[in-house]
């Protein structure tokens, strides 16, 4: 089982500040997925990168996967209230979780 | 859009007691999983099928059955509930081809 550590654990900024959350493994990813939880409700698939030193753009998103496959970033640009959630990042398959990224932004 | 219901957003049942958790999917999904989440643990994998009839195990399958005897349905079933199996229960699917997974809004369970 490929293990993923997400940091940091809590997160809490003010509306309009920029953040950077991480997810990372000691193995290589095949392939890493990235979601949003709001909740109550179950996870949103948000971006799957496959290329190591690939960028995705999702909006204020920025998804990066790491050149040797082995840890990930998302990035949020001024974020908002919207973006309140459990940010999770998840192996090939989606077999594997991370214990993910709870993310509170206050206006 | 993909779909994926769940019989319950939530359910209460007592200790001993047979729960059957239903999910149904309208994508015409190969793959079908559930998983529990609780605080501090993430999601845990439960069980996951790639087909009709088919079954694998997942890190936590002990005290869980399932059964997939239709392409879009995936019951998860607590033969004999436990108080330690209070939690959130998400199913999820998603085709072979992908690693992108659809989840259900989830069925909060307590078991007294």
């Amino acid at each position: 089982t490929q293990l993923l550590e997400q940091s940091p654990q809590f997160l809490s900024i003010q509306e309009g500040e920029n953040l950077t959350v991480y997810c990372n493994s000691s193995s290589v990813f095949s392939s890493l997925q990235w979601y949003r939880q709001e909740p109550g409700e179950g996870p949103v698939l948000l971006v799957t990168v496959v290329t190591g030193g690939e960028v995705k753009k999702l909006k204020r998103l920025t998804f990066q996967f790491g050149d040797a496959r082995k840890d990930s970033s998302l990035h949020i640009t001024a974020a908002q209230p919207g973006d309140t959630g459990l940010y999770l990042c998840a192996s090939r398959y989606a077999l594997n979780f991370g214990k993910g990224t709870s993310l509170l932004v206050t206006p | 859009d993909v779909k994926v219901t769940q019989s319950s957003r939530y359910l209460v049942k007592r200790t001993g007691e047979k729960v059957f958790l239903e999910c149904v999917q309208d994508m015409d999904h190969e793959n079908m999983f559930w998983y529990r989440q609780d605080p501090g643990l993430g999601l845990r994998l439960i069980y996951f099928s790639y087909d009709v009839k088919m079954k694998e195990k997942g890190d936590i399958p002990e005290g869980y059955s399932v059964s997939r005897e239709k392409k879009e349905r995936f019951s998860l079933i607590l033969e004999s509930a436990s108080t330690n199996q209070t939690s959130m229960y998400l199913c999820a699917s998603g085709l072979a081809s992908s690693y992108e997974q659809y989840f259900g809004p989830g069925t909060r369970l307590t078991v007294t």
